[in-house]
């Protein structure tokens, strides 16, 4: 198993551009989130999903868009880049718990995207 | 606002020593709880999780939950030069999804 693998690693954005960060899981994980992280600072939840076709947003979802239409592809989509998107973007996956042996859904987290915007 | 508390650190020990972290929390809804690791430049780790009070024990690091104080700890015995990472504590409620992650503890032990 590859895990979870997120493409690309580095990317240099002007402002105003676009881009998709890429994230594939193949443990058969229904959920996935994405997390940024700003230097110094724990990790933020910018959306999540249960499964396929289902997303919802989470802590600071502004700036950026979902889809997942397979379970094993959560891309997330940046429009209109800013200087504050500059971060280190992680990828997750996980079983829900109730399909767990330990009854907890613990996070399997991508290498990460390390996004500057200038 | 829900949030997970902890001191930055760096916190520093000496090579053998127990490295005490620690992480308070504000929702006293949350009922799991999760220490990451996360060395420089790479992905956090999962080392443990737990969600009953007292002491959780997997080899050299020990987890320790009060949840009428709102506090978890993580405690590493034998501290070794390859500890030296930025520990992540995380909080969940029971009917959520979502984490709530602190800031990070950064975690130095000396040889």
């Amino acid at each position: 198993n590859a895990g979870v693998t997120q493409t690309p690693k580095f990317r240099i954005l002007k402002i105003g551009q676009s881009m998709t960060l890429q994230c594939t899981q193949d443990m058969n994980h229904n959920y996935m989130y994405w997390y940024r992280q700003d230097p110094g600072m724990g990790l933020k939840l910018i959306y999540y999903s249960v499964g396929a076709g289902i997303t919802d947003k989470g802590e600071v979802p502004n700036g950026y868009n979902v889809s997942r239409s397979t379970t094993e592809d959560f891309p997330l989509r940046l429009e209109l880049a800013a200087p504050s998107q500059t971060s280190v973007y992680f990828c997750a996956s996980s079983y829900p718990r109730a399909q767990t042996s330990s009854g907890t859904d613990t996070q399997y987290f991508g290498p990460g995207t390390r996004l500057t915007v200038l | 606002q829900k949030e997970v508390e902890q001191n930055s650190g760096p916190l520093s020990v000496p090579e053998g020593a127990i490295a005490s972290l620690n992480c308070t929390y504000s929702d006293r809804g949350s009922q799991s709880f999760f220490w990451y690791r996360q060395y420089s430049g790479k992905s956090p780790e999962l080392i443990m999780f737990i969600y009953s009070n007292g002491d959780k024990e997997d080899g050299r690091f020990t987890a320790q939950l009060n949840k009428a104080s709102q506090y978890v700890s993580l405690l590493i015995r034998d501290s070794q030069p390859s500890d030296s990472a930025t520990y992540l504590c995380a909080a969940r409620g029971d009917s959520s999804y979502k984490l709530i992650f602190g800031s990070g503890t950064r975690l130095l032990v000396r040889p």
